[in-house]
């Protein structure tokens, strides 16, 4: 089962910031915070992750509070091709070992011209 | 290519049939894995890949179910006597040596349909 909860769906304004919030109630010490996203009828993809510090790429920033039992997802001025879910998946890595993600439900993120 | 590919994109299978699912992983890379995404729910694991290793079968739901990667390169999931509650999208991911640092790309799924 999924390790993190997500509110099942959110709303966005066009060009607005959408902040997408998990929580990881049960997260260990060594879990990476990963978020993917699927666009319907695509296979996930990969979007940001962290394990302490909040982080920004190009597509996203991801903060991390400092207890890391929640972080949210920020998308700085959402467009209609955001639309998609969104899952947040806390994952561990030993180089080289299985690092399977575990996915929930996620959050249907629908932006609104 | 730049991507993951499976083929077919889209399969319907008599009650009954075996089926065979194709994932080309990006070249290189050394770990896949094969989920199934039940209409409406989030992917669920079935099996990795390390190389040719298969070192977790863990989430295959029945002995119907068959998995290899013979050359460390293209799998093959295999379905024997498929039933309606096979019906999903079945989706491939792979990932260099170093998943935590690059995430894992997902290809665009076989949605296969039994009826």
């Amino acid at each position: 089962d999924a390790k993190t909860t997500q509110p099942p769906s959110m709303d966005c304004a066009e060009g607005r910031a959408a902040n997408l919030p998990c929580n990881h109630s049960t997260i260990s010490g060594n879990e990476y915070v990963y978020w993917y996203r699927q666009i319907h009828s695509q296979g996930p993809q990969y979007i940001i992750h962290g394990l302490k510090n909040n982080e920004t790429n190009e597509m996203a920033s991801l903060i991390i509070t400092e207890d890391r039992k929640s972080s949210t997802l920020i998308l700085p001025h959402a467009t209609l091709r955001d639309t998609a879910v969104y899952y947040c998946i806390d994952a561990t890595y030993y180089g080289g070992a299985t690092n399977k993600l575990i996915f929930g439900t996620g959050t249907l993120l629908a932006v609104q011209p | 290519g730049a991507g993951v590919s499976q083929s077919p994109r889209y399969k319907v299978a008599k009650r009954g049939q075996d089926v065979a699912l194709r994932c080309d992983p990006i070249s290189g890379h050394v770990s896949l894995f094969w989920y199934q995404q039940a209409l409406g729910q989030g992917p669920e694991f079935l099996t990795y890949f390390q190389n040719e290793a298969q070192l977790d079968k863990s989430g295959l739901p029945s002995d119907r179910f068959f998995a290899e990667r013979p050359e460390g390169s293209v799998s093959t999931l295999k379905i024997q006597r498929t039933q309606q509650e096979d019906s999903a999208v079945y989706l491939c991911a792979s990932s260099p040596d170093d998943p935590a640092h690059y995430g894992y790309t997902f290809g665009s799924g076989t949605r296969l349909t039994v009826v």
